[in-house]
């Protein structure tokens, strides 16, 4: 059980052009998502923080209106980059809290690499 | 959250113990002690968690000091799919957010 999925798993954009995330808790449901990115040879950034039916909360230096979030249900998370530029170009990673009582970790889906040439 | 420390890097013969220290001596009374590990070009992995008591599941072992100051994850028997880098965090836990620090490279050999 707890199994997050993401869509797609690789995805090569030209520059200027949107890309689209999916996150997707397979088997519970998820009250908060997280996004992360990492660079090559780096640790996992924090993006931002939805929970579903609001507004994400994004850390300090992410624009949120180049990365938009949207949770609109339990199950479903996306992320779009907009007018992607090669700097974009990264691993982005979802993660899941599940909010059963007792339930205190948070499951990962297993990434997708965006390439922006 | 807590700040970590852990070393960057560690070696360990295959069929050992391996066991990867953190600490945490900034820890507040309501955080919890997490493990994740993260294999090359993976999402993180859940390994196991723990708030005082040392804790047990089927991957491993959390051994948190009396202080809570410094914990030791124990996996007990290290095979080459063990090779990861392996995150210690201290969170409220939840749905709060996870902040990686760096992170040990645990490197299983024959």
């Amino acid at each position: 059980g707890a199994v997050v999925s993401q869509h797609p798993s690789w995805v090569i954009c030209k520059s200027g052009t949107s890309v689209k995330i999916e996150c997707r808790s397979l088997d519970f449901q998820a009250t908060t998502m997280f996004w992360y990115r990492q660079f090559p040879k780096q640790s996992l950034m924090l993006m931002a923080t939805s929970n579903e039916g609001s507004k994400a909360t994004y850390e300090q230096g992410v624009e949120k209106d180049k990365f938009l979030i949207n949770h609109a249900s339990l199950t479903l998370s996306t992320l779009t980059v907009t007018s992607a530029h090669p700097e974009d170009s990264s691993f982005y990673i979802c993660s899941a809290a599940p909010g059963a009582s007792g339930m205190y970790e948070q499951y990962f889906g297993p990434g997708t690499r965006l390439t922006v040439t | 959250d807590a700040k970590t420390t852990q070393p960057p890097s560690m070696d360990c013969a295959e069929g050992r113990a391996a066991n990867l220290p953190c600490n945490h001596s900034t820890i507040s009374g309501n955080e919890y002690v997490y493990w994740y590990r993260q294999i090359h070009s993976q999402g993180p992995q859940y390994i196991i968690h723990g708030l005082k008591n040392n804790e047990t599941n089927e991957m491993a072992s959390l051994i948190i000091t009396e202080d809570r100051k410094s914990s030791t994850l124990i996996l007990p028997h290290a095979t080459l799919r063990d090779t990861a880098v392996y995150y210690c965090i201290v969170t409220p836990g939840g749905g709060n957010k996870l902040t990686f620090g760096t992170g040990t490279q645990l490197k299983v050999e024959l």
